[in-house]
């Protein structure tokens, strides 16, 4: 089983400002990396595939990036809306695993 | 537009059998993609649950297999999970969601079903 690990587990950022996630594989994954939004009672929401394609409906500011066993999810300039928690996911290998996630808060 | 609705039990007895069935609107389950089931306990992370193909080949968490059963109803339009032998570390908010083949990233979600066990 490849072991996912995000860090760090809390980030404080202002609204504006720049976020950086990270999320590391315990062997390569290649470039089959998900990101997940999820918002407090609600399911997760997919943001980025293959490691730095936006899903439908992703703005912008969101990008990914890394293959491998690294990856970065980047949110250029953060908005209300995005104070969330993160997850990123790997498809490359049966059983699929998840990070165990960022939580992104307000500073 | 694609919709996935969970439905069943709430609360489930320590030691039964959690049931619960996923229905898909705006898309033929047997037009392809994966369909599957993950998991959130109450607090906690996602863990990938199993997977199956309209065809009805199945992937499953192998720390959950020997209890998981991912069935397929093409006729519905439904898929259904069901988990034996329950404990309270079951509890969990379960979704259903659909994958793309060959690169089984979740992209439709459904809102989520919290079952409790407990007697």
């Amino acid at each position: 089983e490849i072991v996912m690990t995000q860090s760090p587990a809390t980030l404080s950022v202002s609204p504006g400002q720049r976020a950086t996630l990270s999320c590391r594989a315990s062997q390569s994954v290649s470039s089959n990396l998900a990101w997940y939004q999820q918002k407090p009672g609600q399911a997760p929401r997919l943001l980025i595939y293959g490691a730095s394609a936006r899903a439908t409906g992703i703005p912008a500011r969101f990008s990914g990036s890394g293959s491998g066993t690294e990856f970065t999810l980047t949110i250029s300039s953060l908005q209300s809306e995005d104070f969330a928690v993160y997850y990123c996911q790997q498809y490359n290998n049966w059983p699929l695993t998840f990070g165990g996630g960022t939580k992104v808060e307000i500073k | 537009q694609v919709q996935l609705q969970e439905s069943g039990p709430g609360l489930v007895k320590p030691s039964e059998t959690l049931s619960l069935t996923c229905t898909v609107s705006g898309y033929s389950i047997s037009s392809g993609y994966y369909w599957g089931w993950i998991r959130q306990p109450p607090g906690k992370g996602l863990e990938w649950i199993g997977t199956i193909y309209h065809s009805g080949s199945t992937y499953y968490n192998p720390s959950l297999k020997s209890r998981v059963t991912i069935s397929v109803d093409t006729s519905k339009n439904q898929f259904s999970l069901k988990l034996s032998s329950v404990t309270a570390a079951d509890t969990a908010v379960y979704y259903c969601a659909r994958a793309t083949v060959g690169a089984p990233y979740s992209d439709y979600w459904g809102q989520g079903s919290l079952v409790t066990v407990s007697s």
